[in-house]
């Protein structure tokens, strides 16, 4: 199926430095989802961006919504061992209608080195 | 927020038996639920959309008669997974819609890991 191209696909890090990652789609989205998922669990929405050029933060981490709308990313500051996990671009498969169905990046995995 | 509770968490069956995966919206009414299935290490899977009062509707290459869903109510949807066999074994997700949380936003189960002897 359809899916996002999304990058890295692994980083590996140590404590406290920065992290960047980003998400890119040929096609036009008007919401860009991240979402981070721990091992063996559901993934748990970080941000959501309905707005070409939108910026947002939730605690350390920052989205943006590309002005192209074609793209998004998502960065981590100072991070931290919990930051651990797998962090997935998500978007609404664009004209599907009002239960439109998520496009999903393949994942960006980050490793936390104490 | 919104939560929704997927059970059980864990499964081990023998082949050839059907087992049978809830996911319930616990604060919310979800009209539509989605079923994932996730292999180690790689992306979310959509397999179908579930409709309340209503057909899923399967993604292409999934198996409606292998995969039957149903979602009876605004709060429960269940998948169960026939006569399974040990290309199965996968984790599987359940997801909904929240309205409140935005129309495309969706909030996920903690997942249920199936293996199949």
């Amino acid at each position: 199926g359809q899916q996002l191209n999304q990058s890295p696909q692994s980083m590996f890090i140590q404590e406290g430095e920065d992290v960047s990652m980003n998400c890119t789609s040929s096609s036009i989205f008007n919401t860009w989802l991240w979402y981070k998922q721990d091992p063996g669990e559901g993934p748990v929405l970080l941000i959501a961006l309905y707005k070409a050029g939108e910026l947002t933060s939730n605690g350390r981490l920052t989205a943006q919504f590309g002005t192209t709308r074609k793209d998004s990313f998502l960065n981590i500051s100072a991070s931290i061992p919990s930051d651990v996990g797998i962090y997935f671009c998500a978007g609404p498969l664009p004209g599907a209608g009002n239960n439109r169905k998520l496009i999903w990046g393949l994942g960006t995995s980050l490793a936390v080195n104490p | 927020g919104a939560v929704v509770s997927q059970h059980p968490s864990r499964v081990i069956c023998k082949s050839g038996t059907s087992v049978k995966i809830e996911c319930r919206s616990l604060d919310f009414q979800a009209t539509t639920m989605f079923w994932y299935r996730q292999f180690p290490k790689q992306s979310l899977m959509l397999m179908a959309t579930s409709n309340e009062g209503s057909k899923a509707t399967y993604e292409q290459g999934v198996e409606k008669d292998k995969f039957l869903i149903n979602h009876a109510s605004l709060t429960l949807s269940t998948l169960t997974v026939t006569s399974a066999h040990p290309e199965d074994s996968s984790f599987y997700i359940c997801s909904a819609r929240d309205a409140v949380a935005g129309a495309n936003v969706l909030t996920f189960g903690a997942g249920s890991r199936l293996t199949v002897l």
